[in-house]
């Protein structure tokens, strides 16, 4: 079975700062990973995703992750936040041969302080 | 593209009735959708995977008969709390996977906030 672990359930940074909210999975097939944003009351929004090929992934809003498959993480990153980055961050994980479901870590809060 | 709403986006209901949501792939087709959880400062958990024109496939511990999911056509899935209780309040979001698509790219709905009285 997959998993997926998000170490921060909460990460405050000062605006303009950079930031990084972990992820680490656990899987024994090869797998895609996912992160998502979700603003107050919304549904979810793709921020970057891992299929193949290059282990660095650039996604909307300035974000960008790193695929490291010995350490089994899927960092997410930003060089300088911003307030309206203030949301809740989910990685989730996929596999074609694991259980065919989206598993969802259990998110980090990113709070911008001012 | 890949837009998914749903409808409505917050309702209120009396203990012991039942709420319809609809979920919906505006500008593509899904022959899978799914159902999701959250209550408050948590994750997401999944409810149930819908294909269209069959049955759908509940994770264990959901209960089929309180939550009835329809999934008639490939741009509509509908989700019923049947006998509503306090304790079924919470946010449940849809997604919509696109056919055809090979790694799970799921697209989701904006949420519809549940709260039973």
């Amino acid at each position: 079975a997959q998993s997926v672990t998000q170490l921060d359930s909460q990460v405050p940074v000062f605006e303009e700062a950079p930031v990084e909210l972990r992820c680490n999975y656990s899987s024994s097939v090869s797998v895609y990973l996912f992160w998502y944003v979700q603003y107050p009351n919304q549904g979810l929004q793709l921020l970057l995703k891992y299929l193949s090929g290059s282990t660095l992934v650039k996604g909307i809003n300035g974000f960008e992750a790193e695929f490291n498959k010995s350490q089994t993480s899927f960092h997410l990153r930003k060089p300088s936040v911003h307030i309206s980055d203030t949301a809740e961050y989910f990685c989730a994980v996929y596999s074609n041969f694991g259980n065919e479901k989206l598993t969802f870590g259990t998110g980090t809060r990113l709070t911008i302080i001012p | 593209g890949a837009v998914v709403s749903q409808h409505p986006s917050w309702v209120i209901c009396k203990s012991g009735t039942s709420v319809k949501i609809e979920c919906r792939s505006l500008d593509f087709q899904a022959t899978t959708m799914f159902w999701y959880r959250q209550f408050p400062k948590q994750s997401l958990m999944l409810m149930a995977t819908s294909n269209e024109g069959s049955k759908a496939t509940y994770e264990q511990g959901v209960e089929k008969d309180k939550f009835l999911i329809n999934h008639a056509s490939l741009t509509l899935s509908t989700l019923t709390v049947t006998s509503a209780h306090p304790e079924d309040s919470s946010f449940y979001i849809c997604s919509a996977r696109a056919s055809g698509s090979h790694y799970n790219e799921q697209f989701f709905g904006p949420g519809t906030r549940l709260t039973v009285l």
